[in-house]
């Protein structure tokens, strides 16, 4: 069973403050997602990536893939009150490891639980 | 607004009682998901269909099932309901049953389930 593991489980900040969340694993990923979830409703797909090392930046958020695929961080640059939510990563297995039926199913982090204070 | 609903939004219901929770994806997606979200487990896969058949179990109870229909909806059947089955139920939708890392999946806006 592939594991991620997300830090800090909590993080309060201030408005305009800059944060690094992380998303580690001991597990190789073919790919990692980051989903922000606002209370009462559903994780929304923020961004996939895919090639180890990738950066991917939407606009004040920059998301990096680590070299070795095992792990991912998510900064924020300047953050809004707008920002406040749970951040969640996924991660899919690597192609050898999909189920007989071509199957598999994303693995999530337990989320960071983001506020920023005005 | 992702695309796919999820009814009913709230369900309270006493223990040992049934309840089906039913999911519409995306128009065009064939594969259905859900997954249960609770403070402490975080969001935990259940179970996948592919176009009407199921393709991937995760940590789904014997005392839970699902089915997916000719017209793709789905919907997620929990009996003998218990006090610890008190979660929110999501559904999500995908383009693809695999073939690859971009395997983006779409959630519903969820059904909280309060067993009392």
């Amino acid at each position: 069973t592939q594991l991620l593991e997300q830090s800090p489980q909590f993080l309060s900040i201030q408005e305009g403050e800059n944060l690094t969340v992380y998303c580690n694993s001991s597990s190789v990923f073919s790919s990692l997602q980051w989903y922000r979830q606002e209370p009462g409703e559903g994780p929304v797909l923020l961004v996939t990536v895919v090639t180890g090392g990738e950066v991917k930046k939407l606009k004040r958020l920059t998301f990096q893939f680590g070299d070795a695929r095992k792990d991912s961080s998510l900064h924020i640059t300047a953050a809004q009150p707008g920002d406040t939510g749970l951040y969640l990563c996924a991660g899919t297995p690597p192609i050898i490891e999909y189920s007989g039926a071509g199957s598999y199913q994303l693995t999530f982090g337990k989320g960071t639980k983001l506020s920023v204070i005005p | 607004d992702s695309g796919v609903t999820q009814t009913p939004k709230h369900l309270i219901t006493a223990t040992g009682q049934r309840v089906t929770l039913r999911c519409s994806p995306r128009s065009g997606d064939l594969s259905v998901y859900w997954y249960q979200q609770s403070l402490d487990q975080g969001l935990q896969f259940l179970i996948q269909y592919y176009n009407g058949e199921e393709r991937a179990k995760g940590n789904i109870l014997e005392r839970f099932s699902a089915q997916q229909f000719p017209d793709l909806h789905s919907e997620l059947n929990l009996s003998s309901l218990e006090l610890g089955d008190s979660a929110l139920y999501f559904c999500a939708s995908s383009a693809r049953v695999s073939g690859g890392p971009y395997n983006e999946q779409f959630f519903g806006p969820g059904t909280r389930l309060t067993v009392l």
